[in-house]
């Protein structure tokens, strides 16, 4: 296993098109989080799964945002219709257990143009 | 007022150097990390606390749990040691053991 996977790493594109990035977690990972970081700023938090389960749901994660674990495993986030404010570096975590330490991928940057 | 400040923002040394990093939070906490990012975005977990100290290396991270305050050291910096550093704590008042994150220092050693 060689630890949390994005892609894709970078994406470019114009405003009110639709992306989707993808997150495949180290695979005994019961639990994944994506966030978001902006530059010159930490990660904030956007949402997070238990197994398939959609547990909470930032209040910056709009109606424009939408993810999913269909099976527990990868993760996607897409973003429709999106905003130059939408450029940012995406994050993925996943954990074992609920105390157990994160493990994060490199992040998908998205510039929106 | 953020739930976690860090200090200072940003950092230069001189190679060889004894730094210190500081993070101040004003939520309890079940444990505090200490990530470092390099430019590209990955973000690589260094320490995870919830009292005491630890040290890996040069590397050393101590958190006061009753002044709510932790610091991270790096001894004899080198640089590769240039990235950002983030801390960042898992708060008693949330669920699901999300991550609330400071802003960051970003640490420049010149050789």
């Amino acid at each position: 296993d060689t630890g949390v996977s994005q892609n894709p790493r970078h994406k470019i594109t114009k405003r009110g098109q639709n992306v989707t990035f993808r997150c495949d977690p180290i695979s005994e990972h019961n639990r994944l989080y994506w966030y978001r970081q902006t530059l010159g700023q930490g990660p904030e938090f956007l949402t997070y799964f238990q197994n398939e389960a959609q547990l909470e749901k930032s209040r910056l994660l709009s109606d424009r945002f939408s993810a999913e674990r269909p099976k527990g495993s990868f993760s996607t986030l897409e973003i429709q219709r999106t905003e130059q404010g939408d450029s940012a570096m995406y994050l993925c975590a996943s954990s074992f257990e609920f105390l157990a330490e994160a493990f994060f991928g490199q992040g998908t940057r998205l510039t929106v143009v | 007022k953020n739930e976690v400040e860090q200090s200072p923002q940003n950092l230069t040394a001189q190679e060889g150097e004894f730094i210190t990093i500081n993070c101040s939070y004003s939520v309890g906490i079940s444990a505090l990390h200490w990530l470092q990012q390099h430019p590209g975005g990955g973000i690589v977990s260094l320490f995870m606390l919830s009292s005491g100290k630890k040290k890996h290396g040069r590397l050393i991270a101590t958190i006061n749990i009753q002044e709510k305050h932790s610091s991270l050291h790096i001894t004899a910096s080198h640089p590769r040691d240039s990235a950002v550093y983030i801390c960042a704590v898992r708060s008693r008042e949330t669920s699901g053991s999300r991550l609330t994150f400071g802003e960051g220092t970003q640490l420049t050693v010149n050789p």
